[in-house]
């Protein structure tokens, strides 16, 4: 079975950091992107970042670009998000995902969705 | 705010049919690149329901179907169900935005 578990979510403080680690099971790690959606409370959707299978290739959006770092660990199945700066608009539960699709990155689908792990950010 | 327009809210009667609509850009679904559409139940996590336009993943009955056309696309929900009631996200990718972008979600009700 596909697994993603998401850990490493906590309150902190403005300005503080924390990374975030995410477990995948079931499928060949090494070959697929994988990417970090985030979910502000009572909120939508918003992508956050994205790296390609070798981790070579990473992606950001703009709200979090020079903050956030993305990065994967192909030999122990992990893939990480490095927050910095954190700013209170970055609360929300952060989704790991793993990406399928095409050969074509910008047509790749979200197929398995973890359960997510929820950043606090307040004094 | 989101690249992607979708309406806030739709409704309908058990055993009608719905459809949500995701309006999108030259940047984006009218570059061609493909739309995706999620499901979010109540507390849980999103889980895809449509990839690649119109193609439903094993165990999404085929109540759903999505299409395509020019710069927007559309999610087709029918025979209503109450366990239908959810929220819908449409996905695209963004040429301007160098990114994935996702519409603002659709809350589904099942009166």
């Amino acid at each position: 079975e596909v697994q993603l578990v998401e850990s490493g979510g906590a309150l902190v403080q403005p300005g503080g950091s924390l990374r975030l680690s995410c477990a995948a099971s079931g499928f060949t790690f090494s070959i697929y992107a994988m990417t970090w959606v985030r979910q502000a409370p009572g909120k939508g959707l918003e992508w956050v970042s994205a790296a390609g299978g070798s981790g070579s290739s990473t992606f950001y959006a703009d709200s979090v670009k020079g903050r956030f770092t993305v990065s994967r660990d192909n030999s122990k199945n992990m893939l990480y998000l490095q927050l910095n700066s954190l700013r209170a608009e970055d609360t929300a539960v952060y989704y790991c995902v793993k990406f399928r699709g095409s050969p074509n990155y910008y047509n790749y689908h979200m197929d398995v969705w973890g359960n997510g792990t929820t950043v606090t950010v307040s004094s | 705010q989101f690249v992607l327009t979708q309406p806030p809210s739709v409704s309908g009667a058990p055993g009608q049919t719905v459809t949500i609509s995701c309006s999108g850009s030259s940047s984006n679904i009218g570059s061609g690149y493909d739309v995706n559409w999620y499901q979010q139940l109540p507390g849980a996590a999103p889980k895809i329901l449509i990839y690649v336009n119109t193609n439903r993943p094993s165990g999404v009955p085929d109540r759903f179907s999505g299409s395509k056309s020019g710069t927007s696309a559309s999610l087709a929900i029918t025979g209503l169900q109450a366990e239908d009631e959810a929220e819908y996200y449409c996905q695209s990718y963004d040429s301007s935005r160098s990114g994935w972008v996702f519409g603002g979600g659709t809350k589904l009700t099942v009166l």
